[in-house]
């Protein structure tokens, strides 16, 4: 099993559309999340860290679930912008991040 | 603001060659680590380093090595490479260890033929 796991996709929506991205973890001792954006052969750029039980930020909301070991990440309004692939990552301890294989988004018109 | 800053961006290498790939961290960021995202897939932790010391390894194989240098800079040597090491690879840094963000130089995206 995966230290990180997330859902491929693709998902495909509609401009304007609310899409949610979930991810789990396994190891119960990690203690910070992040959620990056990664364009085509880019490098990965950070969305947002979640270290408490969630973060927002304009469209963007994080949510942390420790009991259940797992973070979601919820778009609101999608723009045509956000077609991206989005990794979900966690520090697993020490000097240590590891990401999920990314969910990828194609928001159309 | 400066970023993480890789060189070189391009590398091709034909197989049992060595590369070097370099990473200047952002300034006063005392955590590097270095990373290989082949081609569909999610970035793998080869290893990491704090203070120059190594700190975490991943998934590095042994033909690949890493040292973080005085000036924080840090390098991957990457010997007899194989068509399997074709990939980008990341260079992250970040502030005082795992717990805060990562962030991600440009890449290098070597072809090994």
């Amino acid at each position: 099993r995966k230290e990180v796991e997330q859902d491929p996709g693709p998902f495909n929506v509609p401009e304007g559309a609310t899409v949610a991205f979930n991810c789990t973890y396994s190891n119960s001792a990690s203690q910070s999340f992040f959620w990056y954006r990664q364009d085509c052969r880019k490098e990965p750029k950070l969305l947002m860290s979640v270290y408490s039980s969630g973060n927002e930020d304009g469209r963007f909301t994080a949510q942390l679930n420790r009991a259940s070991q797992y973070i979601s990440l919820l778009i609101r309004d999608s723009k045509l912008s956000d077609s991206a692939t989005y990794l979900c990552a966690a520090n697993t301890g020490g000097f240590k991040t590891i990401f999920g294989a990314g969910t990828r988004l194609f928001v159309k018109a | 603001a400066a970023g993480v800053i890789q060189s070189p961006r391009h590398l091709i290498k034909e197989k049992r060659e060595t590369a070097t790939l370099k990473c200047y961290p952002i300034p006063r960021h005392d955590t590097v680590y270095w990373y290989q995202q082949g081609p569909g897939q999610d970035p793998q932790f080869l290893i990491s380093f704090y203070e120059k010391m190594q700190s975490d390894k991943g998934s590095i194989p042994d033909r690949f090595s890493a040292q973080q240098f005085s000036d924080y800079h840090s390098e991957l040597n990457m010997s007899s490479l194989e068509l399997g090491d074709s990939a980008l690879y990341f260079c992250a840094s970040s502030l005082t260890g795992g717990n805060s963000p990562l962030h991600f130089g440009n890449g290098t995206r070597l072809t090994v033929t």
